[in-house]
Protein backbone atom coordinates (compact mmCIF):
# COMPACT_ATOMS: atom_id res chain seq x y z
CA UNK A 1 0.00 0.00 0.00
CA UNK A 2 1.85 3.08 -1.33
CA UNK A 3 -0.98 5.91 0.44
CA UNK A 4 -0.96 7.64 3.53
CA UNK A 5 0.04 5.74 6.43
CA UNK A 6 -0.92 6.93 10.25
CA UNK A 7 0.40 5.30 13.44
CA UNK A 8 -0.91 3.81 15.98
CA UNK A 9 -4.34 3.73 14.31
CA UNK A 10 -6.09 3.95 18.12
CA UNK A 11 -4.56 5.24 20.91
CA UNK A 12 -6.27 5.50 24.37
CA UNK A 13 -4.63 8.10 27.23
CA UNK A 14 -5.29 9.29 30.74
CA UNK A 15 -5.65 13.05 30.92
CA UNK A 16 -2.44 14.59 31.50
CA UNK A 17 -0.46 12.14 29.29
CA UNK A 18 1.31 12.81 26.23
CA UNK A 19 0.87 11.26 22.75
CA UNK A 20 2.68 11.23 19.39
CA UNK A 21 1.16 9.82 16.51
CA UNK A 22 3.04 9.68 13.11
CA UNK A 23 2.06 9.94 9.55
CA UNK A 24 3.98 8.68 6.32
CA UNK A 25 2.44 10.88 3.44
CA UNK A 26 3.05 9.57 0.06
CA UNK A 27 7.12 9.51 -0.80
CA UNK A 28 6.78 12.18 -3.72
CA UNK A 29 4.23 14.42 -1.77
CA UNK A 30 5.65 17.64 -0.06
CA UNK A 31 2.84 18.97 1.27
CA UNK A 32 1.48 17.17 4.75
CA UNK A 33 -1.64 18.61 6.60
CA UNK A 34 -3.15 17.61 10.23
CA UNK A 35 -6.79 17.46 10.44
CA UNK A 36 -8.93 16.93 13.92
CA UNK A 37 -12.16 15.14 13.48
CA UNK A 38 -14.74 15.11 16.52
CA UNK A 39 -18.23 13.40 16.12
CA UNK A 40 -20.31 14.40 14.14
CA UNK A 41 -18.22 16.96 12.54
CA UNK A 42 -15.87 17.22 8.82
CA UNK A 43 -12.63 17.16 9.52
CA UNK A 44 -11.14 20.52 10.69
CA UNK A 45 -7.62 21.82 9.91
CA UNK A 46 -5.06 21.82 12.33
CA UNK A 47 -1.53 22.92 10.50
CA UNK A 48 0.30 22.04 7.50
CA UNK A 49 3.78 21.78 5.86
CA UNK A 50 5.76 22.35 2.83
CA UNK A 51 8.84 19.75 3.07
CA UNK A 52 9.93 20.65 6.23
CA UNK A 53 8.89 24.27 6.84
CA UNK A 54 5.44 24.20 9.00
CA UNK A 55 3.81 27.35 6.71
CA UNK A 56 0.33 27.57 9.05
CA UNK A 57 -0.94 26.76 11.68
CA UNK A 58 -4.80 26.95 12.98
CA UNK A 59 -5.73 28.71 15.68
CA UNK A 60 -7.31 25.03 17.08
CA UNK A 61 -3.87 24.12 17.28
CA UNK A 62 -2.76 25.38 21.17
CA UNK A 63 0.04 25.79 22.59
CA UNK A 64 0.03 21.83 24.25
CA UNK A 65 -0.02 21.10 20.33
CA UNK A 66 2.97 20.60 18.48
CA UNK A 67 3.90 19.27 14.96
CA UNK A 68 7.17 18.71 13.37
CA UNK A 69 8.34 17.41 9.90
CA UNK A 70 11.83 17.15 10.52
CA UNK A 71 13.52 15.89 7.37
CA UNK A 72 10.07 16.46 4.79
CA UNK A 73 9.35 13.35 4.95
CA UNK A 74 7.06 11.87 7.86
CA UNK A 75 5.63 14.30 10.26
CA UNK A 76 4.52 13.78 14.20
CA UNK A 77 1.85 15.76 16.20
CA UNK A 78 2.66 15.29 19.79
CA UNK A 79 -0.02 16.27 22.08
CA UNK A 80 1.14 17.19 25.97
CA UNK A 81 -0.89 17.26 28.83
CA UNK A 82 -4.16 15.43 27.30
CA UNK A 83 -7.83 16.74 28.00
CA UNK A 84 -10.90 14.91 27.45
CA UNK A 85 -11.47 17.75 25.01
CA UNK A 86 -8.83 16.03 22.45
CA UNK A 87 -10.31 13.02 21.87
CA UNK A 88 -11.34 12.82 18.19
CA UNK A 89 -9.81 11.33 15.42
CA UNK A 90 -6.40 12.78 14.12
CA UNK A 91 -6.30 12.75 10.19
CA UNK A 92 -3.02 13.11 7.95
CA UNK A 93 -3.10 14.04 4.18
CA UNK A 94 -0.52 14.62 2.20
CA UNK A 95 -0.59 16.25 -1.38
CA UNK A 96 1.69 17.36 -4.32
CA UNK A 97 1.76 20.87 -5.02
CA UNK A 98 1.33 21.74 -8.15
CA UNK A 99 -1.89 23.57 -10.03
CA UNK A 100 -4.38 20.44 -9.23
CA UNK A 101 -3.53 19.84 -5.70
CA UNK A 102 -5.25 16.92 -4.51
CA UNK A 103 -5.05 15.85 -1.04
CA UNK A 104 -4.81 12.35 0.07
CA UNK A 105 -5.98 11.11 3.67
CA UNK A 106 -4.51 8.85 5.87
CA UNK A 107 -6.86 6.06 7.79
CA UNK A 108 -6.07 8.72 11.33
CA UNK A 109 -5.27 7.95 14.10
CA UNK A 110 -8.28 7.94 16.65
CA UNK A 111 -7.51 9.31 20.53
CA UNK A 112 -9.80 8.44 23.64
CA UNK A 113 -8.73 10.71 26.46
CA UNK A 114 -9.89 8.84 29.54
CA UNK B 1 -13.41 33.56 6.62
CA UNK B 2 -13.55 29.48 4.84
CA UNK B 3 -17.14 28.44 5.81
CA UNK B 4 -18.95 25.25 4.44
CA UNK B 5 -22.84 24.19 5.10
CA UNK B 6 -24.08 21.09 4.41
CA UNK B 7 -27.78 21.56 5.55
CA UNK B 8 -28.91 17.81 5.59
CA UNK B 9 -27.01 15.25 8.31
CA UNK B 10 -29.15 12.13 6.80
CA UNK B 11 -30.82 11.26 3.52
CA UNK B 12 -31.96 8.35 2.52
CA UNK B 13 -32.94 7.52 -0.59
CA UNK B 14 -34.26 4.49 -2.99
CA UNK B 15 -32.23 2.67 -5.90
CA UNK B 16 -32.50 4.26 -8.56
CA UNK B 17 -33.81 7.40 -7.64
CA UNK B 18 -32.20 10.85 -7.82
CA UNK B 19 -29.59 11.76 -5.35
CA UNK B 20 -28.94 15.60 -4.09
CA UNK B 21 -26.81 17.04 -2.08
CA UNK B 22 -26.68 20.39 -0.67
CA UNK B 23 -23.53 22.38 -0.03
CA UNK B 24 -23.15 26.25 0.07
CA UNK B 25 -20.14 27.89 0.89
CA UNK B 26 -19.13 31.49 2.59
CA UNK B 27 -15.86 32.66 0.85
CA UNK B 28 -14.68 36.23 -0.11
CA UNK B 29 -12.31 35.35 -2.83
CA UNK B 30 -12.23 32.73 -5.23
CA UNK B 31 -12.59 29.39 -3.98
CA UNK B 32 -11.59 25.91 -5.40
CA UNK B 33 -14.64 23.70 -4.12
CA UNK B 34 -15.01 19.62 -3.24
CA UNK B 35 -16.59 17.07 -2.69
CA UNK B 36 -15.10 14.20 -0.50
CA UNK B 37 -16.29 10.66 0.33
CA UNK B 38 -15.86 8.45 2.79
CA UNK B 39 -16.89 4.63 2.35
CA UNK B 40 -17.71 2.49 5.22
CA UNK B 41 -14.32 1.39 6.90
CA UNK B 42 -12.17 3.16 4.08
CA UNK B 43 -10.46 6.38 4.00
CA UNK B 44 -11.70 10.05 2.80
CA UNK B 45 -11.24 10.44 -1.05
CA UNK B 46 -11.65 12.96 -2.86
CA UNK B 47 -14.74 11.97 -5.38
CA UNK B 48 -14.82 15.53 -7.18
CA UNK B 49 -13.61 19.15 -8.20
CA UNK B 50 -15.26 22.11 -9.43
CA UNK B 51 -12.28 22.81 -11.55
CA UNK B 52 -12.54 19.57 -13.37
CA UNK B 53 -15.74 19.70 -14.39
CA UNK B 54 -16.19 16.22 -14.49
CA UNK B 55 -18.40 13.35 -13.90
CA UNK B 56 -17.21 10.44 -11.40
CA UNK B 57 -19.16 7.29 -10.67
CA UNK B 58 -22.53 9.08 -12.24
CA UNK B 59 -21.89 12.55 -9.89
CA UNK B 60 -21.64 15.79 -10.91
CA UNK B 61 -21.36 19.21 -9.23
CA UNK B 62 -21.93 22.60 -10.31
CA UNK B 63 -20.22 25.83 -8.96
CA UNK B 64 -22.96 28.59 -8.89
CA UNK B 65 -21.05 31.67 -7.66
CA UNK B 66 -24.25 33.61 -7.39
CA UNK B 67 -25.67 31.15 -4.62
CA UNK B 68 -22.43 30.59 -3.73
CA UNK B 69 -23.67 26.21 -3.65
CA UNK B 70 -22.02 23.42 -5.20
CA UNK B 71 -24.69 20.98 -4.75
CA UNK B 72 -23.76 17.28 -5.50
CA UNK B 73 -25.92 14.90 -7.86
CA UNK B 74 -26.66 11.94 -9.03
CA UNK B 75 -29.39 11.14 -11.12
CA UNK B 76 -30.05 7.21 -9.88
CA UNK B 77 -28.57 6.22 -6.97
CA UNK B 78 -27.00 2.77 -6.43
CA UNK B 79 -26.51 0.87 -3.37
CA UNK B 80 -22.82 1.51 -3.89
CA UNK B 81 -23.07 4.80 -3.42
CA UNK B 82 -24.43 4.57 0.47
CA UNK B 83 -21.22 6.38 2.51
CA UNK B 84 -20.48 9.74 4.38
CA UNK B 85 -19.96 12.88 1.67
CA UNK B 86 -18.37 16.35 2.38
CA UNK B 87 -18.52 19.19 0.75
CA UNK B 88 -14.90 21.32 0.90
CA UNK B 89 -13.62 24.28 -0.05
CA UNK B 90 -9.99 26.00 -0.19
CA UNK B 91 -9.02 29.76 -0.79
CA UNK B 92 -7.16 31.27 -3.31
CA UNK B 93 -3.60 31.08 -1.99
CA UNK B 94 -3.81 29.16 0.88
CA UNK B 95 -4.21 24.89 0.70
CA UNK B 96 -6.20 24.15 3.36
CA UNK B 97 -9.27 22.69 3.23
CA UNK B 98 -12.62 23.86 5.55
CA UNK B 99 -15.03 21.08 5.19
CA UNK B 100 -18.77 20.80 6.26
CA UNK B 101 -20.47 18.84 8.78
CA UNK B 102 -20.96 15.90 6.32
CA UNK B 103 -24.31 13.79 4.59
CA UNK B 104 -24.60 10.32 5.40
CA UNK B 105 -26.10 8.76 2.52
CA UNK B 106 -28.28 5.85 2.32
CA UNK B 107 -29.71 3.99 -0.40
CA UNK B 108 -32.15 1.62 0.00
CA UNK B 109 -32.38 -1.75 -2.41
Amino acid sequence: DTGVSQDPRHKITKRGQNVTFRCDPISEHNRLYWYRQTLGQGPEFLTYFQNEAQLEKSRLLSDRFSAERPKGSFSTLEIQRTEQGDSAMYLCASSLANREETQYFGPGTRLLVL
Amino acid sequence: AQRVTQPEKLLSVFKGAPVELKCNYSYSGSPELFWYVQYSRQRLQLLLRHISRESIKGFTADLNKGETSFHLKKPFAQEEDSAMYYCALSGHGNNRLAFGKGNQVVVIP
